[in-house]
């Protein structure tokens, strides 16, 4: 079946740049999404890019996704300790609405 | 303010007890979903349902049951609880059209001993 990998853990300091990375395996993947998870709360998307797109940016955020290999990555530009969280990634295939989900990665902004 | 409410928001349940946890969307999302989340594990799903009247297993259905009588509702029923199933329980919705991102409640944590 599908699968999504990340990796679980991600430390930088207040003010350098995030790169969290996510690698799936379904060729015909259509969306590809990221959500945030906050402390307490539940997932909120954050931004998602089609798959016929290279990269996507977002204000501070930077989708770039490399289909030939299957891969995706979320920079967070001028990191805050706001941004501490877990993120995930997902992917949808066209013949299904139901995502498949990473198992998420911990970023831990440190001043 | 539109989304997702889920009830109740903690629950300590003896095992053996009977429980539904309860999802209610304002959104008129044709799909719903019930996720657990487990520390190392990720999100996990274990039932859903892609419009009113139909449902589907997800990963990991066993000891859970759903239904789905209308658009705005659906609720999770653990019949027996156990231990293994305590966890954290997030309902989401999502339209099942182009760009469906998925729309998440806080979650019930739910503690079985």
């Amino acid at each position: 079946g599908e699968d999504v990998e990340q990796s679980l853990f991600l430390s930088v300091r207040e003010g350098d740049s995030s790169v969290i990375n996510c690698t799936y395996t379904d060729s015909s993947s259509t969306y590809l999404y990221w959500y945030k998870q906050e402390p307490g709360a539940g997932l909120q998307l954050l931004t998602y890019i089609f798959s016929n797109m290279d990269m996507k940016q977002d204000q501070r955020l930077t989708v770039l996704l490399n289909k030939k290999d299957k891969h995706l990555s979320l920079r967070i530009a001028d990191t805050q300790t706001g941004d501490s969280a877990i993120y995930f990634c997902a992917e949808e295939s066209g013949g299904s609405y139901i995502p498949t989900f990473g198992r998420g990665t911990s970023l831990i902004v440190h001043p | 303010i539109a989304g997702i409410t889920q009830a109740p928001t903690s629950q300590i349940l003896a095992a053996g007890r009977r429980m539904t946890l309860r999802c209610t969307q304002d959104m008129r999302h044709n799909a719903m979903y019930w996720y657990r989340q487990d520390l190392g594990l990720g999100l996990r799903l274990i039932h859903y349902s892609n419009t009113a009247g139909t449902t589907g297993k997800g990963e990991v259905p066993d000891g859970y049951s759903v239904s789905r009588a209308n658009t705005d509702d659906f609720p999770l029923t653990l019949a027996s609880a156990v231990p293994s199933q305590t966890s954290v329980y997030f309902c989401a919705s999502s339209d099942t059209g182009g760009v469906s991102p998925l729309h998440f409640g806080n979650g019930t944590r739910l503690t079985v001993t």
